[in-house]
């Protein structure tokens, strides 16, 4: 059972180049997330997925896009990488069924290192 | 979405008990209490959660007072291995929109 699982864990592009991060989870659930995380600070929600073919924004969606075309697999997309975008992003999932009661859980990534140049 | 204070740091020496007290005074009726750990260069880590009273688990205990505008998380007996940040979050399930605070550091010395 791999969990969350995102590719790839470090990546350098210079200013202005274009890539993707990818998140893929095994335990059938249904809301995704990706977040940033800078050096001291908590984490920050960039956008989520409450279902496939579903997005939606959190705190700090500017510069980046996302899909959910397959319910196992959330994209983070970067169009024009700029040097504030430099940051640690953590991708997480939770199940949110019909019986669910309670606060839902995060399974969170390994993190994916990203540098601006 | 409750917001939540907690302190920003705390120190301890192997072996003793560590409790970390987060606030959240504007807590709504159906919202759980839900602590995460996460050491560097990972991601963070459910630990425990709970609506009211005592929560225990092999980890950590999660102690609520009736008017929940509070809560303990209690780590027995930390070792050098517990430190970490520790976040609280408080919200009802439906999973949008969840941010985390700066967290509490812990630092645990010989």
């Amino acid at each position: 059972n791999a969990g969350v699982t995102q590719t790839p864990k470090f990546r350098v592009l210079k200013t202005g180049q274009s890539m993707t991060l990818l998140c893929a989870q095994d335990m059938n659930h249904e809301y995704m997330y990706w977040y940033r995380q800078d050096p001291g600070m908590g984490l920050r929600l960039i956008h989520y997925s409450v279902g496939e073919g579903t997005t939606a924004k959190g705190e700090v969606p500017d510069g980046y896009n996302v899909s959910r075309l397959k319910k196992q697999n959330f994209l983070l997309g970067l169009e024009s990488a700029a040097p504030s975008q430099t940051s640690v992003y953590f991708c997480a999932s939770s199940y949110e069924g019909q019986d669910f009661s309670g606060a839902n859980v995060l399974t969170f990534g390994a993190g994916s290192r990203l540098t601006v140049l | 979405l409750a917001k939540t204070t907690q302190p920003i740091s705390m120190d301890s020496y192997e072996g003793q008990e560590v409790n970390i007290t987060c606030s959240h005074n504007n807590i709504a009726t159906n919202d759980y209490i839900t602590w995460y750990q996460q050491f560097p260069s990972q991601g963070p880590r459910f630990i425990i959660q709970g609506y009211k009273t005592k929560v225990t688990n092999e980890v950590a205990s999660l102690f609520i007072p009736a008017d929940r505008k509070s809560s303990t998380l209690s780590l027995p007996r930390v070792s050098l291995s517990d430190t970490a940040v520790y976040y609280c979050l408080v919200f009802t399930g439906g999973g949008n929109k969840l941010t985390f605070g700066t967290g509490t550091q812990l630092k645990v010395e010989l």
